[in-house]
């Protein structure tokens, strides 16, 4: 059963750069897509983006100007960067796993809160 | 973008209920939609993919159905802890995109 594990700091400043790793066990990241996901306090989700094993991206283009996705095969590790974060940006971000027959997102970490305040 | 709109808002049932839960597309998604349920603090968990199809480990009590721009998910017979908020999710077009979502309550 693959686990999913976000983690990163709590708390980012206004205007700096939130940086988030997650961490995936109980199977190898290569040969599948790694998706990005966040939901705002009210609820709200969001999908930010996904990587493939080997690299290749696609972001949301709402974010696509911030937002830097990368992964480290060798530690089994998927990592995003999200730069000049506002209070917007405070939220749940999940990483999670798409489904090699569908694309959807099948596992997900736990999720891990980022707060964006001075 | 398109946009999913979840109704209704929020659905006030008793256990052993039937609950259907419905979500519009703004444009066709052919069957690339997906469901999930989402407990108080816990990540969204998948319950139906490709508009009907269960994920692994779902009772049968959850169904999906629908096809281009309207779908529903149906509980057939409300247990406690299907009590929880419900989120649809487009695949047809990128950026993929999620439904405000329906809170399922015990009334």
């Amino acid at each position: 059963q693959v686990q999913l594990q976000e983690s990163g700091p709590g708390l980012v400043k206004p205007s700096e750069t939130l940086s988030l790793t997650c961490t995936v066990s109980g199977g190898p990241i290569t040969g599948l897509f790694w998706s990005w996901i966040r939901q705002t306090p009210g609820g709200r989700l969001e999908w930010i983006g996904f990587i493939m094993y080997s690299g290749r991206t696609r972001y949301n283009p709402s974010l696509e100007s911030r937002v830097t996705m990368s992964v480290d095969t060798s530690k089994n590790q998927v990592f995003l960067q999200l730069t000049s974060v506002t209070a917007a940006d405070t939220a749940f971000y999940y990483c999670a796993r798409l489904a090699p027959y569908g694309g959807h997102p099948d596992e997900w970490g736990r999720g891990t809160l980022v707060i964006v305040a001075s | 973008d398109i946009v999913l709109t979840q109704s209704p808002a929020t659905l006030s049932m008793s256990p052993g209920e039937r609950a259907t839960l419905s979500c519009r597309a703004s444009h066709s998604v052919s069957v690339s939609l997906s469901w999930y349920q989402q407990r108080p603090g816990q990540a969204p968990r998948l319950l139906v993919y490709e508009a009907s199809k269960r994920a692994t480990g779902i009772p049968p009590r959850f169904s999906g159905s629908g096809s281009g721009t309207d779908f529903t998910l149906t509980i057939s017979s409300l247990e406690t802890e299907d009590f929880a908020v419900y989120y649809c999710l487009q695949r047809g077009s990128w950026p993929a995109t999620f439904g405000g979502g329906t809170t399922v309550e015990i009334k």
